[in-house]
């Protein structure tokens, strides 16, 4: 699986949008990009997916540039409880979810 | 819907002794997993399942045990614990599905202290 690079940490104001940035030059063509976070103290959660698409949830939107070497999160209106660690993830298509890398990830303090 | 369910969510060991945690799954997942994580660190994989009957090594297995005897449970063992084993350690499981992709769900956690 790919390597990834993420800021250690960010802040976001309440209400603003978070823009979580993550490197990932040497991905192949069939590796997706994941991206999990992690409430203090609890398991890690689902967040979003894509391969090559922007793509939109519920709870995030997924930009991933043309040439697929960086991504970003979009969390669009921050609240105290996203407060969490978020990991970016890439994986290989037929890689099982449970054998993702999880990195340090980057550690988003949303305040009020 | 439960998800994923760990059992204990607190414990604390002597050195030497011996304990098993659970993880069940209501989600009739594949595939099952055990990770670690210490403080101020990403998670690492010890061991894993693909099914029952079935387990394989991780990233981090020594020190460690599991098994997987029903599709919904899959323990882990701590047959001599030790002070490095303090850790927090989350069950995950996942479908398989080599066409198309999955996401893992975990389990809340148990927090071990060897001491």
């Amino acid at each position: 699986d790919a390597k990834t690079t993420q800021p250690p940490s960010m802040d976001c104001a309440e209400g603003r949008a978070a823009n979580l940035p993550c490197n990932h030059s040497t991905i192949s063509g069939n590796e997706y990009v994941y991206w999990y976070r992690q409430i203090h103290s609890q398991g890690p959660q689902y967040i979003i997916h894509g391969l090559k698409n922007n793509e939109t949830n519920e709870m995030a939107s997924l930009i991933i540039t043309e040439d697929r070497k960086s991504s970003t999160l979009i969390l669009p209106h921050a609240t105290l409880r996203d407060t969490a660690v978020y990991y970016c993830i890439v994986r290989g298509y037929n890689t099982n979810a449970g054998k993702s890398t999880f990195g340090d990830g980057t550690t988003l303090t949303v305040k009020p | 819907n439960a998800g994923v369910t760990q059992t204990p969510k607190f414990r604390v060991l002597k050195t030497g002794q011996s304990m098993t945690l659970l993880c069940a799954q209501d989600m009739n997942h594949e595939y099952m997993y055990w990770y670690r994580q210490d403080p101020g660190m990403g998670l690492r994989l010890i061991h894993y399942s693909v099914g029952e009957g079935t387990t394989a090594k991780g990233e981090v297995p020594d020190g460690y045990n599991v098994s997987r005897l029903k599709k919904q449970n899959f323990l882990l063992g701590l047959e001599s614990a030790a002070p490095s084993q303090t850790s927090v350690y989350f069950c995950a499981s996942s479908y398989v599905a080599p066409l198309r992709d999955t996401e893992a769900f975990f389990g809340q956690g148990t927090r071990l202290t060897v001491v």
